[in-house]
């Protein structure tokens, strides 16, 4: 099973609103990564998780919070975003986060900022 | 800073031509994946290479690593509708280094 389950599948906010976004994984990885994509575009990397620890932040505008409660669930929390901030956020894992680096990605969350 | 430089950038083809996508750098990678995405979903991993003069394959799709591992290549036997997407290659740093390399996708079309 190579399953990493995103929550919700669409998010419509709109620029003051408070919301959240969950990953889940059971493969037993121990780092966990969040991505940020627009259309047509490769995955960008926003941040790592490894060991339960935040040890890659892209300097990525503190409006994205991300916190990883436990080695299966990742969230990340979204205040005060701004209409480009609307893309496929993407979570993914993998068994470490060293060079064999296999990563398997979620389904995506779609969020649009109005 | 290592890049990764895929092409072709677009392509579209009939069904039941051939076709290759090519990755090269001029940084090693430990590994090397492949995935394919379908609009508004998450990629899906095709295969990894991690040995240099690696092939690999899965059903009509070939994949190669170049001997340096430096280089990818992705053929396709007789494409259906059914490959259409965007491929994604993406490698893994030899410093070990959490980072994945990304090249800037394949948005493949096949036309029945």
């Amino acid at each position: 099973d190579t399953e990493v389950t995103q929550t919700p599948k669409h998010l419509v906010m709109g620029m003051t609103n408070k919301k959240s976004l969950k990953c889940e994984q059971h493969m037993g990885h121990r780092a966990m990564y969040w991505y940020k994509q627009k259309a047509k575009k490769p995955p960008e990397l926003m941040f790592v998780y490894s060991y339960e620890k935040l040890s890659i932040n892209e300097s990525v505008p503190s409006r994205f919070s991300p916190e990883c409660p436990n080695s299966s669930l990742l969230n990340l929390h979204l205040h005060a975003l701004q209409p480009e901030d609307s893309a496929l956020y993407l979570c993914a894992s993998s068994r470490t986060s060293g060079a064999w680096n296999i990563q398997y990605f979620g389904a995506g969350t779609r969020l649009s900022v109005l | 800073t290592q890049l990764l430089e895929q092409s072709p950038q677009f392509l579209s083809i009939q069904e039941g031509e051939n076709l290759t996508v090519y990755c090269n750098s001029s940084s090693v990678f430990s590994s090397l994946q492949w995935y394919r995405q379908e609009p508004g979903e998450g990629p899906v991993l095709l295969v990894t290479v991690v040995t240099g003069g690696e092939v690999k394959k899965l059903k009509r799709l070939t994949f190669q690593f170049g001997d340096a591992r430096k280089d990818s290549s992705l053929h396709i036997t007789a494409a259906q509708t059914g490959d259409t997407g965007l491929y994604l290659c993406a490698g893994g740093s030899q410093g070990g280094s959490e980072k994945l390399v990304f090249g800037k996708g394949t948005k493949l079309t096949v036309n029945p």
